[in-house]
């Protein structure tokens, strides 16, 4: 699975729109951007995903640039309870593949008052 | 509905002493991972079962550690042996094994492990 970067961390202003980069230049064409969040001591929670089309669910928004080596994520509206450690993950999805998630550091989001 | 549980939530053991953690997945997923993570850092992946099939155990650090899932449903990760470098949080997740990308993978609260 392609190894991702993204910054330490970031803050954003409460209310403000988060955009958290990722950086996956080694992308292969059958490997998908996952997005999950660490909120605390809780276990990870999955966001968002896509493989090349921009995508959005009622959490955030994905955008994928066209060459897919790299994407961001975006909080429309961030609240305190956004806080969290965003982990953005790459990997092969489809029957037979071992489906494992590997985690790099993520960035640290604090949203601010 | 019920998600991922995990038990104990904490253990406290000494050094030398073998430790079974449990993991009972959502109702209907096939597929169970199990991930350790340290103080600091991401979950780490360490073994993976569809169904009773181990499918994966690469990222087992040693022999003193193994998983089973016998019937398919709940899973056991055992270390034998423990020693203090063992201590973390170790997570289980399970997921329905979707194609296509669409394989989201549920996390359950963890069992905090320290060895003494």
């Amino acid at each position: 699975d392609a190894k991702t970067t993204q910054p330490p961390s970031m803050d954003c202003a409460e209310g403000r729109a988060a955009n958290l980069p990722c950086n996956h230049s080694t992308i292969s064409g059958n490997e998908y951007v996952y997005w999950y969040r660490q909120i605390h001591s809780q276990g990870p929670q999955y966001i968002i995903h896509g493989l090349k089309n921009n995508e959005t669910n009622e959490m955030a928004s994905l955008i994928i640039t066209e060459d897919r080596k790299s994407s961001t994520l975006i909080l429309p509206h961030a609240t305190l309870r956004d806080t969290a450690v965003y982990y953005c993950i790459v990997r092969v999805a489809g029957s037979g593949n071992t489906g494992k998630l590997i985690f790099g550091q993520g960035t640290t989001l604090q949203v601010k008052p | 509905g019920a998600g991922v549980s995990q038990s104990p939530r904490y253990k406290v053991t000494k050094r030398g002493q073998d430790v079974a953690l449990r993991c009972d997945p959502i109702s209907g997923h096939v597929s169970l991972y199990w991930y350790r993570q340290a103080l600091g850092q991401g979950p780490e992946f360490l073994t993976y079962f569809n169904y009773e099939a181990q499918q994966d155990k690469s990222g087992l650090p040693n022999d003193r550690f193994s998983a089973e899932r016998p019937e398919g449903s709940i899973s056991t990760l055992t270390i034998q042996r423990t020693e203090q470098r063992d201590s973390a949080m170790y997570r289980c997740a399970s997921s329905f094994n979707l194609a296509g990308g669409r394989d989201t993978q549920y996390f359950g609260p963890g069992t905090r492990l320290t060895v003494l």
